[in-house]
């Protein structure tokens, strides 16, 4: 099945550490991207992804961190320097040149205390 | 499950009915425009899309209307089932080299039985 992944669905860490999100695709798009969700709002971007060996900040990258050694993978970690990680986190991707829809993965719910 | 929408917009529709969601956008520059639904503790899925030069797109039960004069999106979905109660998105694109999408904050759509 063609897809995007995200692991794990929940996720529960102590204030202070670093914690890394993962995103995975099998659908051989170019675009990657990591959105947070909090109740009661939207999508804000944290980083995107066009190409491999590239990424650029988003709306909301302040305490966070990415990397695209390859094209099916874009991690994403929250670094203790976030100071209100806890959030439901989106990862989706897009062919993109050429086409707009992003394809989300099922998220990951992170809580620190 | 994930919370996700508990301060949004509120829509309530009896089973059956139609149901209109509507949505404002700023970005001139924007030359395609996508409804997503997310369901409680899932990422978005997928519901329809309309580029620029068109005005109406119709899908399985639902329609996009878009009026670019007045810079405004409309999702609607006849005969409404309880199956359709989630949060409804637009989104937009940057209208620039980017493949970014700019998120709306949210509708909740509510069915009663």
């Amino acid at each position: 099945d063609g897809g995007i992944t995200q692991s794990p669905k929940y996720l529960f860490r102590k204030e202070g550490q670093n914690v890394t999100l993962s995103c995975e695709q099998n659908l051989n798009h170019d675009a990657m991207y990591w959105y947070r969700q909090d109740p009661g709002q939207g999508l804000r971007l944290i980083y995107y992804s066009q190409i491999v060996n590239d990424f650029q900040k988003g709306d909301i990258a302040e305490g966070y961190s990415v990397s695209r050694e390859k094209k099916e993978s874009f991690p994403l970690t929250v670094t203790s320097a976030q100071k209100n990680p806890t959030a439901f986190y989106l990862c989706a991707s897009s062919i993109g040149t050429g086409g707009n829809e992003q394809y989300f993965g099922p998220g990951t719910r992170l809580t620190v205390t | 499950g994930e919370s996700v929408g508990l301060h949004l917009p509120t829509l309530s529709v009896q089973e059956g009915d139609n149901s209109i969601i509507n949505c404002a956008y700023s970005n001139s520059a924007s030359d395609y425009f996508i409804w997503y639904k997310q369901e409680s503790g899932k990422g978005p899925q997928f519901i329809i899309d309309i580029r620029s030069n068109m005005d109406k797109r119709q899908g399985q039960r639902v329609t996009v209307l878009l009026n670019k004069t007045v810079k405004h999106l409309s999702l609607q979905i006849a005969a409404t089932q309880p199956g359709d109660s989630a949060v409804y998105f637009c989104a937009e694109n940057s209208g620039d080299s980017s493949y970014k999408l700019i998120f709306g904050s949210g509708t909740r759509l509510l069915v009663r039985p």
